[in-house]
């Protein structure tokens, strides 16, 4: 069976462009969670969504960031504009019944912003 | 909303030797603790997991035990082997929502 599969798998841009992370759950999965993770922060969750819907954004860190999931196999991760300390490795997960049910986690996209 | 510390943050042992790894969370209605392991460059990926119901669950070398009344558990890995070094986070659903809380990882080193 294919896994999370997530794209691109590296980014480098410059500072102040918009970045699109992308998100292919696995099939069936109910939710959806986008995670950021780095060396002095650790693994962050960002937001997560049930069955398409956005259910908590609080680990969104600022309005340049907003996610969406407009069908149950797709979703997406922006940011805009992009900043150098938004570099990071984006990792996106996929789960059948929430957080009491095991996360399968994609290879991630690691991001530099210059 | 939930906490789960995680220690030590690094540990080095000795190949053949044993790890402990423990975590505490705060969150009295959390039942899942998953424990993940990441090698360097590579993506999250669920080792073991326990829920509330069960006291311990062993998977050939590696052991997860929990102690729901002092809200911790510990992640034991014995006989140890080089490609057992990677970073291991713990995990726990709050209990009042869809998501986990992860503590902060522990750097295993393995030495041959």
């Amino acid at each position: 069976d294919a896994g999370v599969i997530q794209s691109p798998r590296h980014e480098v841009t410059e500072m102040g462009q918009e970045v699109t992370l992308r998100c292919k759950p696995i099939s069936g999965h109910d939710y959806l969670f986008w995670y950021r993770q780095t060396m002095m922060r650790g693994l962050e969750l960002l937001i997560y969504f049930n069955n398409n819907v956005p259910i908590d954004d609080s680990g969104m860190p600022e309005d340049r960031f907003s996610a969406k999931m407009p069908n149950a196999s797709f979703s997406t991760l922006k940011i805009q504009p992009s900043e150098p300390r938004d570099s990071a490795v984006y990792f996106c997960a996929s789960s059948l019944g929430g957080g009491r049910q095991p996360q399968h986690f994609g290879d991630g996209t690691r991001l530099s912003i210059l | 909303g939930e906490n789960v510390e995680q220690h030590p943050s690094t540990l080095s042992v000795q190949e053949g030797d044993s790890a402990v790894i423990k975590c505490t969370y705060s969150d009295s209605a959390s039942n899942y603790f998953p424990w993940y392991k990441q090698e360097l460059g590579k993506r999250p990926q669920l080792i073991i997991d326990i829920r509330s119901n069960v006291g311990e669950k062993k998977d050939q070398r590696i052991a997860v035990t929990l102690n729901k009344t002092a809200k911790h558990f510990s992640l034991h890995i014995t006989e140890t082997q080089p490609e057992d070094s990677a970073v291991y986070f713990c995990a726990a659903d709050p209990g009042s929502g869809d998501k986990l809380t992860f503590g902060t990882g522990t750097r295993l080193a393995v030495r041959p």
